[in-house]
């Protein structure tokens, strides 16, 4: 298996929702990342983890709560977002964090 | 934020023609690394090139990097209508991996 799968695929929420996005991998792979990304804009980093760590939050509003049950789940929970927050969120994976990062086809979030 | 500055922002060429993009970045880095991305999916690992390392070929590809100009460029060879895409430099410090604004190269067949 050499892949990230990310599910759901496609999420519509309220702003007073709450839903949580999940990442898998199972290539043994001990870094995750979770990236947001708008249209037309590079992907921004939001959280690190790595060996089941977080080890990197580049100052993501708490309304984001990642979290890593295990060294092969990711998830990333959501609670009262705000319209501006729909974007494409991407979740990767690496064998370490110097190595190169494997993708999953992200999920599309629409706030209304 | 962002690390890395990609020119041109968009490429436009006939299918048989070579493209080169470049990318600039303004801190040290341990790599660098090329992704691919089409509409709206996630990004694909294309080649990674360390600090130490100034020139790396994969198939129809060819990145080099020059430290010194923090500078690096990726050649598509004998472009073909699927290698439509956006192109995005992304670098590597101590800390993160950060990503470049990209370049979106359309090849029309």
């Amino acid at each position: 298996d050499t892949e990230v799968t990310q599910t759901p695929k496609h999420l519509v929420m309220g702003m007073t929702n709450k839903k949580s996005l999940k990442c898998e991998q199972h290539m043994g792979h001990r870094a995750m990342y979770w990236y947001k990304q708008k249209a037309k804009k590079p992907p921004e980093l939001m959280f690190v983890y790595s060996y089941e760590k977080l080890s990197i939050n580049e100052s993501v509003p708490s309304r984001f709560s990642p979290e890593c049950p295990n060294s092969s789940l990711l998830n990333l929970h959501l609670h009262a977002l705000q319209p501006e927050d729909s974007a494409l969120y991407l979740c990767a994976s690496s064998p370490s964090r110097a190595d190169g990062y494997t993708f999953g086809s992200g999920t599309r979030l629409t706030v209304v | 934020s962002q690390q890395g500055e990609e020119d041109p922002q968009a490429l436009s060429i006939q299918e048989g023609e070579n493209a080169t993009m470049n990318c600039s970045y303004k801190t040290s880095i341990n790599n660098l690394q090329w992704y691919r991305q089409n509409s709206g999916r996630g990004l694909v690992h294309l080649i990674l090139i360390r600090s130490n390392e100034r020139e790396k070929h994969s198939g129809r590809l060819r990145v080099t990097l020059d430290t010194s100009k923090k500078s690096s460029s990726l050649l598509i060879t004998a472009s073909r209508a699927a290698d439509t895409a956006s192109y995005f430099c992304a670098t590597r410090n101590n800390n993160d991996m950060r990503f470049g604004a990209g370049t979106r190269l359309t090849v029309k067949p």
